[in-house]
């Protein structure tokens, strides 16, 4: 079955880095695109971005632009997602997410648990 | 701020039937498909509709999606206690080039 398994929670110092993972099972890696959203505390949901697993190509949100890359390691089928310059509005649930379809019919079908990134000094 | 709207809070009794709605724009729900996720506390997003209508496979036919002009709505009939759990849709929006949701609703059941 598909699975997205994401690490663990993080404790990070404002001004640090962090970099979740999001390792995946039960399909074709290369077949889908990965999305990354956030969720912090008593907000909705934050799309940050998408990568592509084939290629390694990504889109960023405007607001994340230059602070987060993502990446993806096809010989483990593992994405990461690390933000960097961290401050305490960082704070959040981090998630990863597959897509499927495209354009108008695109949709998340499977989820990761959720990261947990506390920042805090 | 979400851009989609949703009502904060949502209850019902059991046996009952309950609408959730989801209100955005021209450039998301207005031109784009909507999609509905049930999450219970401490998991991840379940998705529950996707492209407006549509139920996934083992996703109970008390669930039901409809979406009118820039709206949307999640009915759930026969609503029983295992249903308690937070709602959040979510579009494409072509003016904002990423994906947009709303801030959720609870859903309660007395």
């Amino acid at each position: 079955q598909v699975q997205l398994v994401q690490s663990g929670a993080e404790v990070a110092k404002p001004g640090a880095s962090v970099k979740v993972s999001c390792k995946a099972s039960g399909y074709t890696f290369t077949s889908y695109f990965i999305h990354w959203l956030r969720q912090a505390p008593g907000q909705g949901l934050e799309w940050m971005g998408v990568i592509n697993s084939s290629g390694g190509n990504t889109n960023y949100a405007q607001r994340f632009q230059g602070r987060v890359t993502m990446t993806r390691d096809r010989s483990t089928s593992t994405l990461y997602m690390e933000v960097s310059s961290l401050r305490s509005e960082d704070t959040a649930v981090y998630y990863c997410a597959r897509v499927v379809g495209s354009g108008k019919l695109a949709y998340f079908d499977y989820w990761g648990q959720g990261t947990l990134v506390t920042v805090s000094s | 701020q979400s851009v989609l709207t949703q009502p904060p809070s949502a209850s019902g009794t059991p046996g009952q039937r309950v609408t959730i709605s989801c209100s955005g724009s021209s450039s998301n729900i207005g031109s784009n498909t909507v999609n509905w996720y049930q999450q219970l506390p401490g998991t991840a997003p379940k998705l529950l509709i996707y492209i407006d209508d549509q139920r996934p496979s083992g996703v109970p036919d008390r669930f039901s999606g409809s979406k009118s002009g820039t709206s949307a709505s999640l009915a759930i009939s026969g609503l029983q206690s295992e249903d308690e759990a937070d709602y959040f849709c979510a579009a494409w929006d072509g003016s904002l080039n990423h994906w947009v949701f709303g801030g959720g609703t609870k859903l309660t059941v007395l």
